[in-house]
């Protein structure tokens, strides 16, 4: 079975500065995708960015980014240029094999400050 | 084109009662998924479908139960509703080509 893992249960940034949040994950599997989902105070579920196992080019999306080591098992999310509309909490997600389940890490709550 | 629509948006059951989450989406997605997310966690998956007819168990599953009698909808039902069922419960759809899902707004549901 496929773990994720966040380790940063809360972190805050200032405004405009970047920010980088953690993520490992475990799994067999060889061929897998993962991603970072936005969830605001309204709870809906944005996804931000993702990646797929077999690109080494990391994957970016305007101000997001990630740095993608497939060896060492990690996927971190670069926000930069951190705005307000950025506050909120940030899942980590494996999605593997051909069934698209997705298994989530416990998340990230990010505040950004004024 | 609403995307995933779940109703109602909030709910409170007393202990022992039984209700149906729906969900429905309008994409055309084979794969439908529940999911719960309790408080200071990640989603945690439920139950899910590959298509109309076709539905399997998630992560957990225990008190629960779905059906999918057609592509647009996958109703959700718990029977005998317990406190350990207080959480958020959301549907989250995909096509077979993408693997991108699309999440509903989500369901708040508390057991008292």
């Amino acid at each position: 079975a496929q773990t994720v893992t966040q380790s940063q249960p809360e972190m805050s940034v200032q405004e405009a500065e970047t920010v980088t949040l953690s993520c490992t994950y475990d799994t067999s599997e060889s061929n897998y995708y993962l991603f970072w989902y936005k969830q605001p105070p309204s709870r809906q579920m944005i996804l931000v960015i993702r990646q797929e196992a077999y690109k080494q080019q990391n994957a970016t999306e305007n101000r997001f980014s990630v740095n993608f080591q497939k060896a060492a098992k990690s996927f971190s999310l670069k926000i930069s240029d951190s705005q307000l509309g950025d506050t909120a909490m940030y899942f980590c997600a494996f999605m593997g094999g051909s069934n698209y389940k997705l298994t989530f890490g416990k998340g990230t709550l990010l505040t950004v400050n004024p | 084109n609403a995307g995933v629509t779940q109703t109602p948006k909030f709910r409170i059951l007393k202990i022992g009662q039984s209700m149906t989450l729906q969900c429905t989406q309008d994409m055309n997605h084979n794969y439908m998924y529940w999911y719960r997310q309790d408080p200071g966690m990640g989603l945690k998956l439920i139950y899910y479908s590959v298509g109309a007819g076709i539905t399997d168990k998630g992560e957990v599953p225990n008190g629960y139960n779905v059906s999918r009698s057609t592509t647009e909808d996958f109703p959700l039902r718990l029977e005998l509703a317990a406190p350990s069922q207080t959480s958020v419960y959301f549907c989250a759809s995909n096509s077979d080509r993408v693997y991108e899902q699309y999440f509903g707004p989500g369901t708040r549901l508390t057991v008292t």
